[in-house]
């Protein structure tokens, strides 16, 4: 079965400094995979998304995040974080040919400290 | 610009009483899902609708739940009989298509408490 893990619940950085939020998925054939984001009482919002093509795809933001075929990750960056930046950050996952179904990560919860 | 929109935002029900949570998804949208969020774990799927009926639906997704599109707006989770690990965060999501050629667009979420 697939599955998303998301390495550390909790992450916190210094502003201007580099986000890193890491995703490590689990299939055979590579499937669809997506970052959204969830501000405080507010709904998940796409942040970026890769289906086919350039591997390094480009969000909202100034998010990016790389797919490694070869590593089976697709971390999320941002090279400056912002203040705005805290939220809970969700990597998920469509598999191929399985309907339009989502499979999430635990989630990461970025702080940004001033 | 559109969104979805939960109703409650927060729900507390007593252990066995049914419940019914209520999203009404993009108007022009056409598939539907709902997923659940335990405090502390992964946001699971729930089940899928499509054309009036279930298209998929997980292994959580027992007889105590069921879903229904009852005026071609609205749509609902109905849990019959609520336990206290159906306590968690339910969100309602809705796409115009299939994943992953267009966007599922997400509701704030409903908190459903069982005491």
């Amino acid at each position: 079965a697939q599955s998303v893990t998301q390495l550390g619940s909790h992450v916190s950085v210094s502003e201007g400094a580099l986000v890193l939020l890491r995703c490590n998925y689990s299939s055979s054939v590579p499937p669809y995979l997506f970052w959204y984001v969830q501000y405080p009482n507010q709904g998940l919002q796409l942040l970026l998304k890769y289906t086919t093509g350039a591997t390094l795809v480009k969000g909202i933001n100034g998010f990016e995040a790389e797919f490694k075929k070869s590593e089976t990750s697709f971390h999320l960056t941002k090279p400056s974080a912002h203040m705005s930046d805290a939220a809970e950050y969700f990597c998920a996952v469509n598999p191929y040919n399985q309907g339009g179904k989502l499979i999430f990560g635990q989630g990461t919860e970025l702080s940004v400290k001033p | 610009e559109p969104e979805v929109t939960q109703t409650p935002s927060h729900q507390v029900t007593q252990m066995g009483q049914e419940v019914i949570l209520r999203c009404v998804p993009i108007s022009n949208h056409l598939y539907f899902y709902w997923y659940r969020q335990i405090l502390g774990q992964k946001v699971e799927f729930l089940v899928s609708f499509y054309n009036n009926e279930i298209s998929e639906k997980s292994e959580i997704f027992d007889d105590q739940f069921s879903v229904e599109r009852p005026d071609g707006s609205n749509f609902t989770l109905k849990i019959r009989s609520t336990k206290l690990e159906d306590s968690a965060m339910y969100f309602c999501a809705s796409t115009a298509g299939l994943t992953p050629n267009t966007e599922a667009f997400f509701g704030q979420g409903t908190r459903l408490t069982v005491v």
